[in-house]
C-alpha cells in the first residue's frame, strides 16, 4: 500500500512552547489529509480535515487557533500545537487519501508529551 | 451510534481459534467501511474494506460481513495468531473521504 510518513514519532516539549508535526505522503498525491487525536485505550477522534491549498475544516470543539493546520502541497500537511499544555499530551495521527471512497493511509503517529 | 472515547472492550481468544469482532455503525448513508488494526504506539493499518453494495468480502484469513439492515459490521479472523493481538477499529466513510471510527476492540491472543 501507499506510504504516509509522520515526523517526529515522539516529542517532549515544555509547557507554553509550540510543536510542529509533519505528515507526508511519499508515493502518492494526497488531495485530503486528516488529523486525529487518540488518548490511551480510546478510539481515534478526528480533529480536522484539510484539502491542499485550502483552509482546514475543524471538528466541533477543536480550537483552530491552537491546532494550526497547513496543507501547502499535495504531499505535505503540518499540524502545529501552539502554546502546548500538559492536557495536549496525546497521540496524534495523520492520514491521507487520494480521493473519495479510496482507502486512507495512516502515518505512524506522533506521541506528544508536554511537561 | 457508537460513543467514541470510552475504554476499549477486550476479546480474549486462544491461538488457533476463530475471532469475531463486531461493530455497530451510526450513519445509514455510509457507503464504504474499513477495518483497521492498530498495534501499540503505531498508526492504524488497513486490513480489509467493503462497500455498501456487498454483504461479504474475504481476504487472507479475514472476512468482513456487512448487515445494512441493522447497521452492523463484523470482522472474522480465522486461525487467530499471537501476532493478531492488537486493537481493531471499524471505520465508516460518512462522506468526502471522512472516516468515523468506532470505539475499537482489543484482541488478546494467548499461545
Amino acid at each position: 500500500g501507499a506510504v504516509v510518513s509522520q515526523h517526529p514519532s515522539w516529542v517532549i516539549c515544555k509547557s507554553g512552547t509550540s510543536v510542529k508535526i509533519e505528515c507526508r505522503s511519499l508515493d502518492f498525491q494526497a488531495t485530503t489529509m486528516f488529523w486525529y487525536r487518540q488518548f490511551p485505550k480510546q478510539s481515534l477522534m478526528l480533529m480536522a480535515t484539510s484539502n491542499e491549498g485550502s483552509k482546514a475544516t475543524y471538528e466541533q470543539g477543536v480550537e483552530k487557533d491552537k491546532f494550526l493546520i497547513n496543507h501547502a502541497s499535495l504531499t505535505l500537511s503540518t499540524l502545529t500545537v501552539t502554546s502546548a499544555h500538559p492536557e495536549d499530551s496525546s497521540f496524534y495521527i495523520c492520514s491521507a487519501t487520494s480521493g473519495v471512497l479510496t482507502e486512507a493511509f495512516f502515518g505512524q503517529g506522533t506521541r506528544l508529551t508536554v511537561v | 451510534g457508537e460513543s467514541v472515547g470510552l475504554h476499549l472492550p477486550t476479546l480474549s481468544v486462544q491461538e488457533g481459534d476463530n475471532s469475531i469482532i463486531n461493530c455497530a455503525y451510526s450513519n445509514s448513508a455510509s457507503d464504504y467501511f474499513i477495518w483497521y488494526k492498530q498495534e501499540s504506539g503505531k498508526g492504524p493499518q488497513f486490513i480489509i474494506d467493503i462497500r455498501s453494495n456487498m454483504d461479504k468480502r474475504q481476504g487472507q484469513r479475514v472476512t468482513v460481513l456487512l448487515n445494512k439492515t441493522v447497521k452492523h459490521l463484523s470482522l472474522q479472523i480465522a486461525a487467530t495468531q499471537p501476532g493478531d493481538s492488537a486493537v481493531y477499529f471499524c471505520a465508516e466513510n460518512s462522506g468526502y473521504s471522512t472516516l468515523t471510527f468506532g470505539k475499537g476492540t482489543m484482541l488478546l491472543v494467548s499461545p
